[in-house]
């Protein structure tokens, strides 16, 4: 198994542009999160889906957007890059929740708005 | 919503002595608390979780406490080697069966520094 997956690895974005982050998990898990890591914090989240057709808002969604049209694949779209949106994503997905439903993060997307 | 503080933010200890992080949050409902490992430049790996009707957990030389009075957890790593330099990550979470999505609120982190 690959777990997660998430492509590009880094991207340097104009302010304004648009792009999409993939991410594409081989598990079968239903829970699936995305998280932003700004330098010296914690992660936080933006968005989270309980399974394909279903998402809800996390701590900062503002800025975002996602859809999960599959099990395998939750895309984090970008509108009108931001200097704020400069940070590691990170994509996530566990098969439940709580004990015993680790969620297993991607390796990041490095994205810098210039 | 959950805030969970993260102290301290750096910790530095000579190789074989002990390390310990301390977390509190602020939802008293709160019954989940895994920790995360995050090597350099890494993705997070969690290493440990506790519920909140267990009191303490170990694993090696890894433990978590649980103090659910007072709001907070700690974990304690034993007999360091520099291998466990990295950052590390209290979260915590509402886990009511399916009420909830299994959310995540995360401390700050703690850089873990292990000098041999």
């Amino acid at each position: 198994n690959a777990g997660v997956t998430q492509t590009p690895k880094f991207r340097i974005l104009k302010i304004g542009q648009s792009m999409t982050l993939q991410c594409t998990q081989d598990m079968n898990h239903n829970y699936m999160y995305w998280y932003r890591q700004d330098p010296g914090m914690g992660l936080k989240l933006i968005y989270y889906s309980v399974g394909a057709g279903i998402t809800d808002k996390g701590e900062v969604p503002n800025g975002y957007n996602v859809s999960r049209s599959t099990t395998e694949d939750f895309p984090l779209r970008l509108e009108l890059a931001a200097p704020s949106q400069t940070s590691v994503y990170f994509c996530a997905s566990s098969r439940g929740t709580g004990i015993g439903n680790e969620q297993f993060f991607g390796p990041g997307t490095r994205l810098t708005v210039l | 919503g959950e805030n969970v503080e993260q102290h301290p933010s750096t910790l530095s200890v000579q190789e074989g002595d002990s390390a310990v992080i301390k977390c509190t949050y602020s939802d008293s409902a709160s019954n989940y608390f895994p920790w995360y490992k995050q090597e350099l430049g890494k993705r997070p790996q969690l290493i440990i979780d506790i519920r909140s009707n267990v009191g303490e957990k170990k694993d090696q030389r890894i433990a978590v406490t649980l103090n659910k009075t007072a709001k907070h957890f700690s974990l304690h790593i034993t007999e360091t080697q520099p291998e466990d330099s990295a950052v590390y990550f209290c979260a915590a979470s509402r886990y009511a069966g399916g009420t909830s999505y299994g959310k995540l609120t995360f401390g700050q982190g703690t850089i873990l520094t292990v000098h041999p």
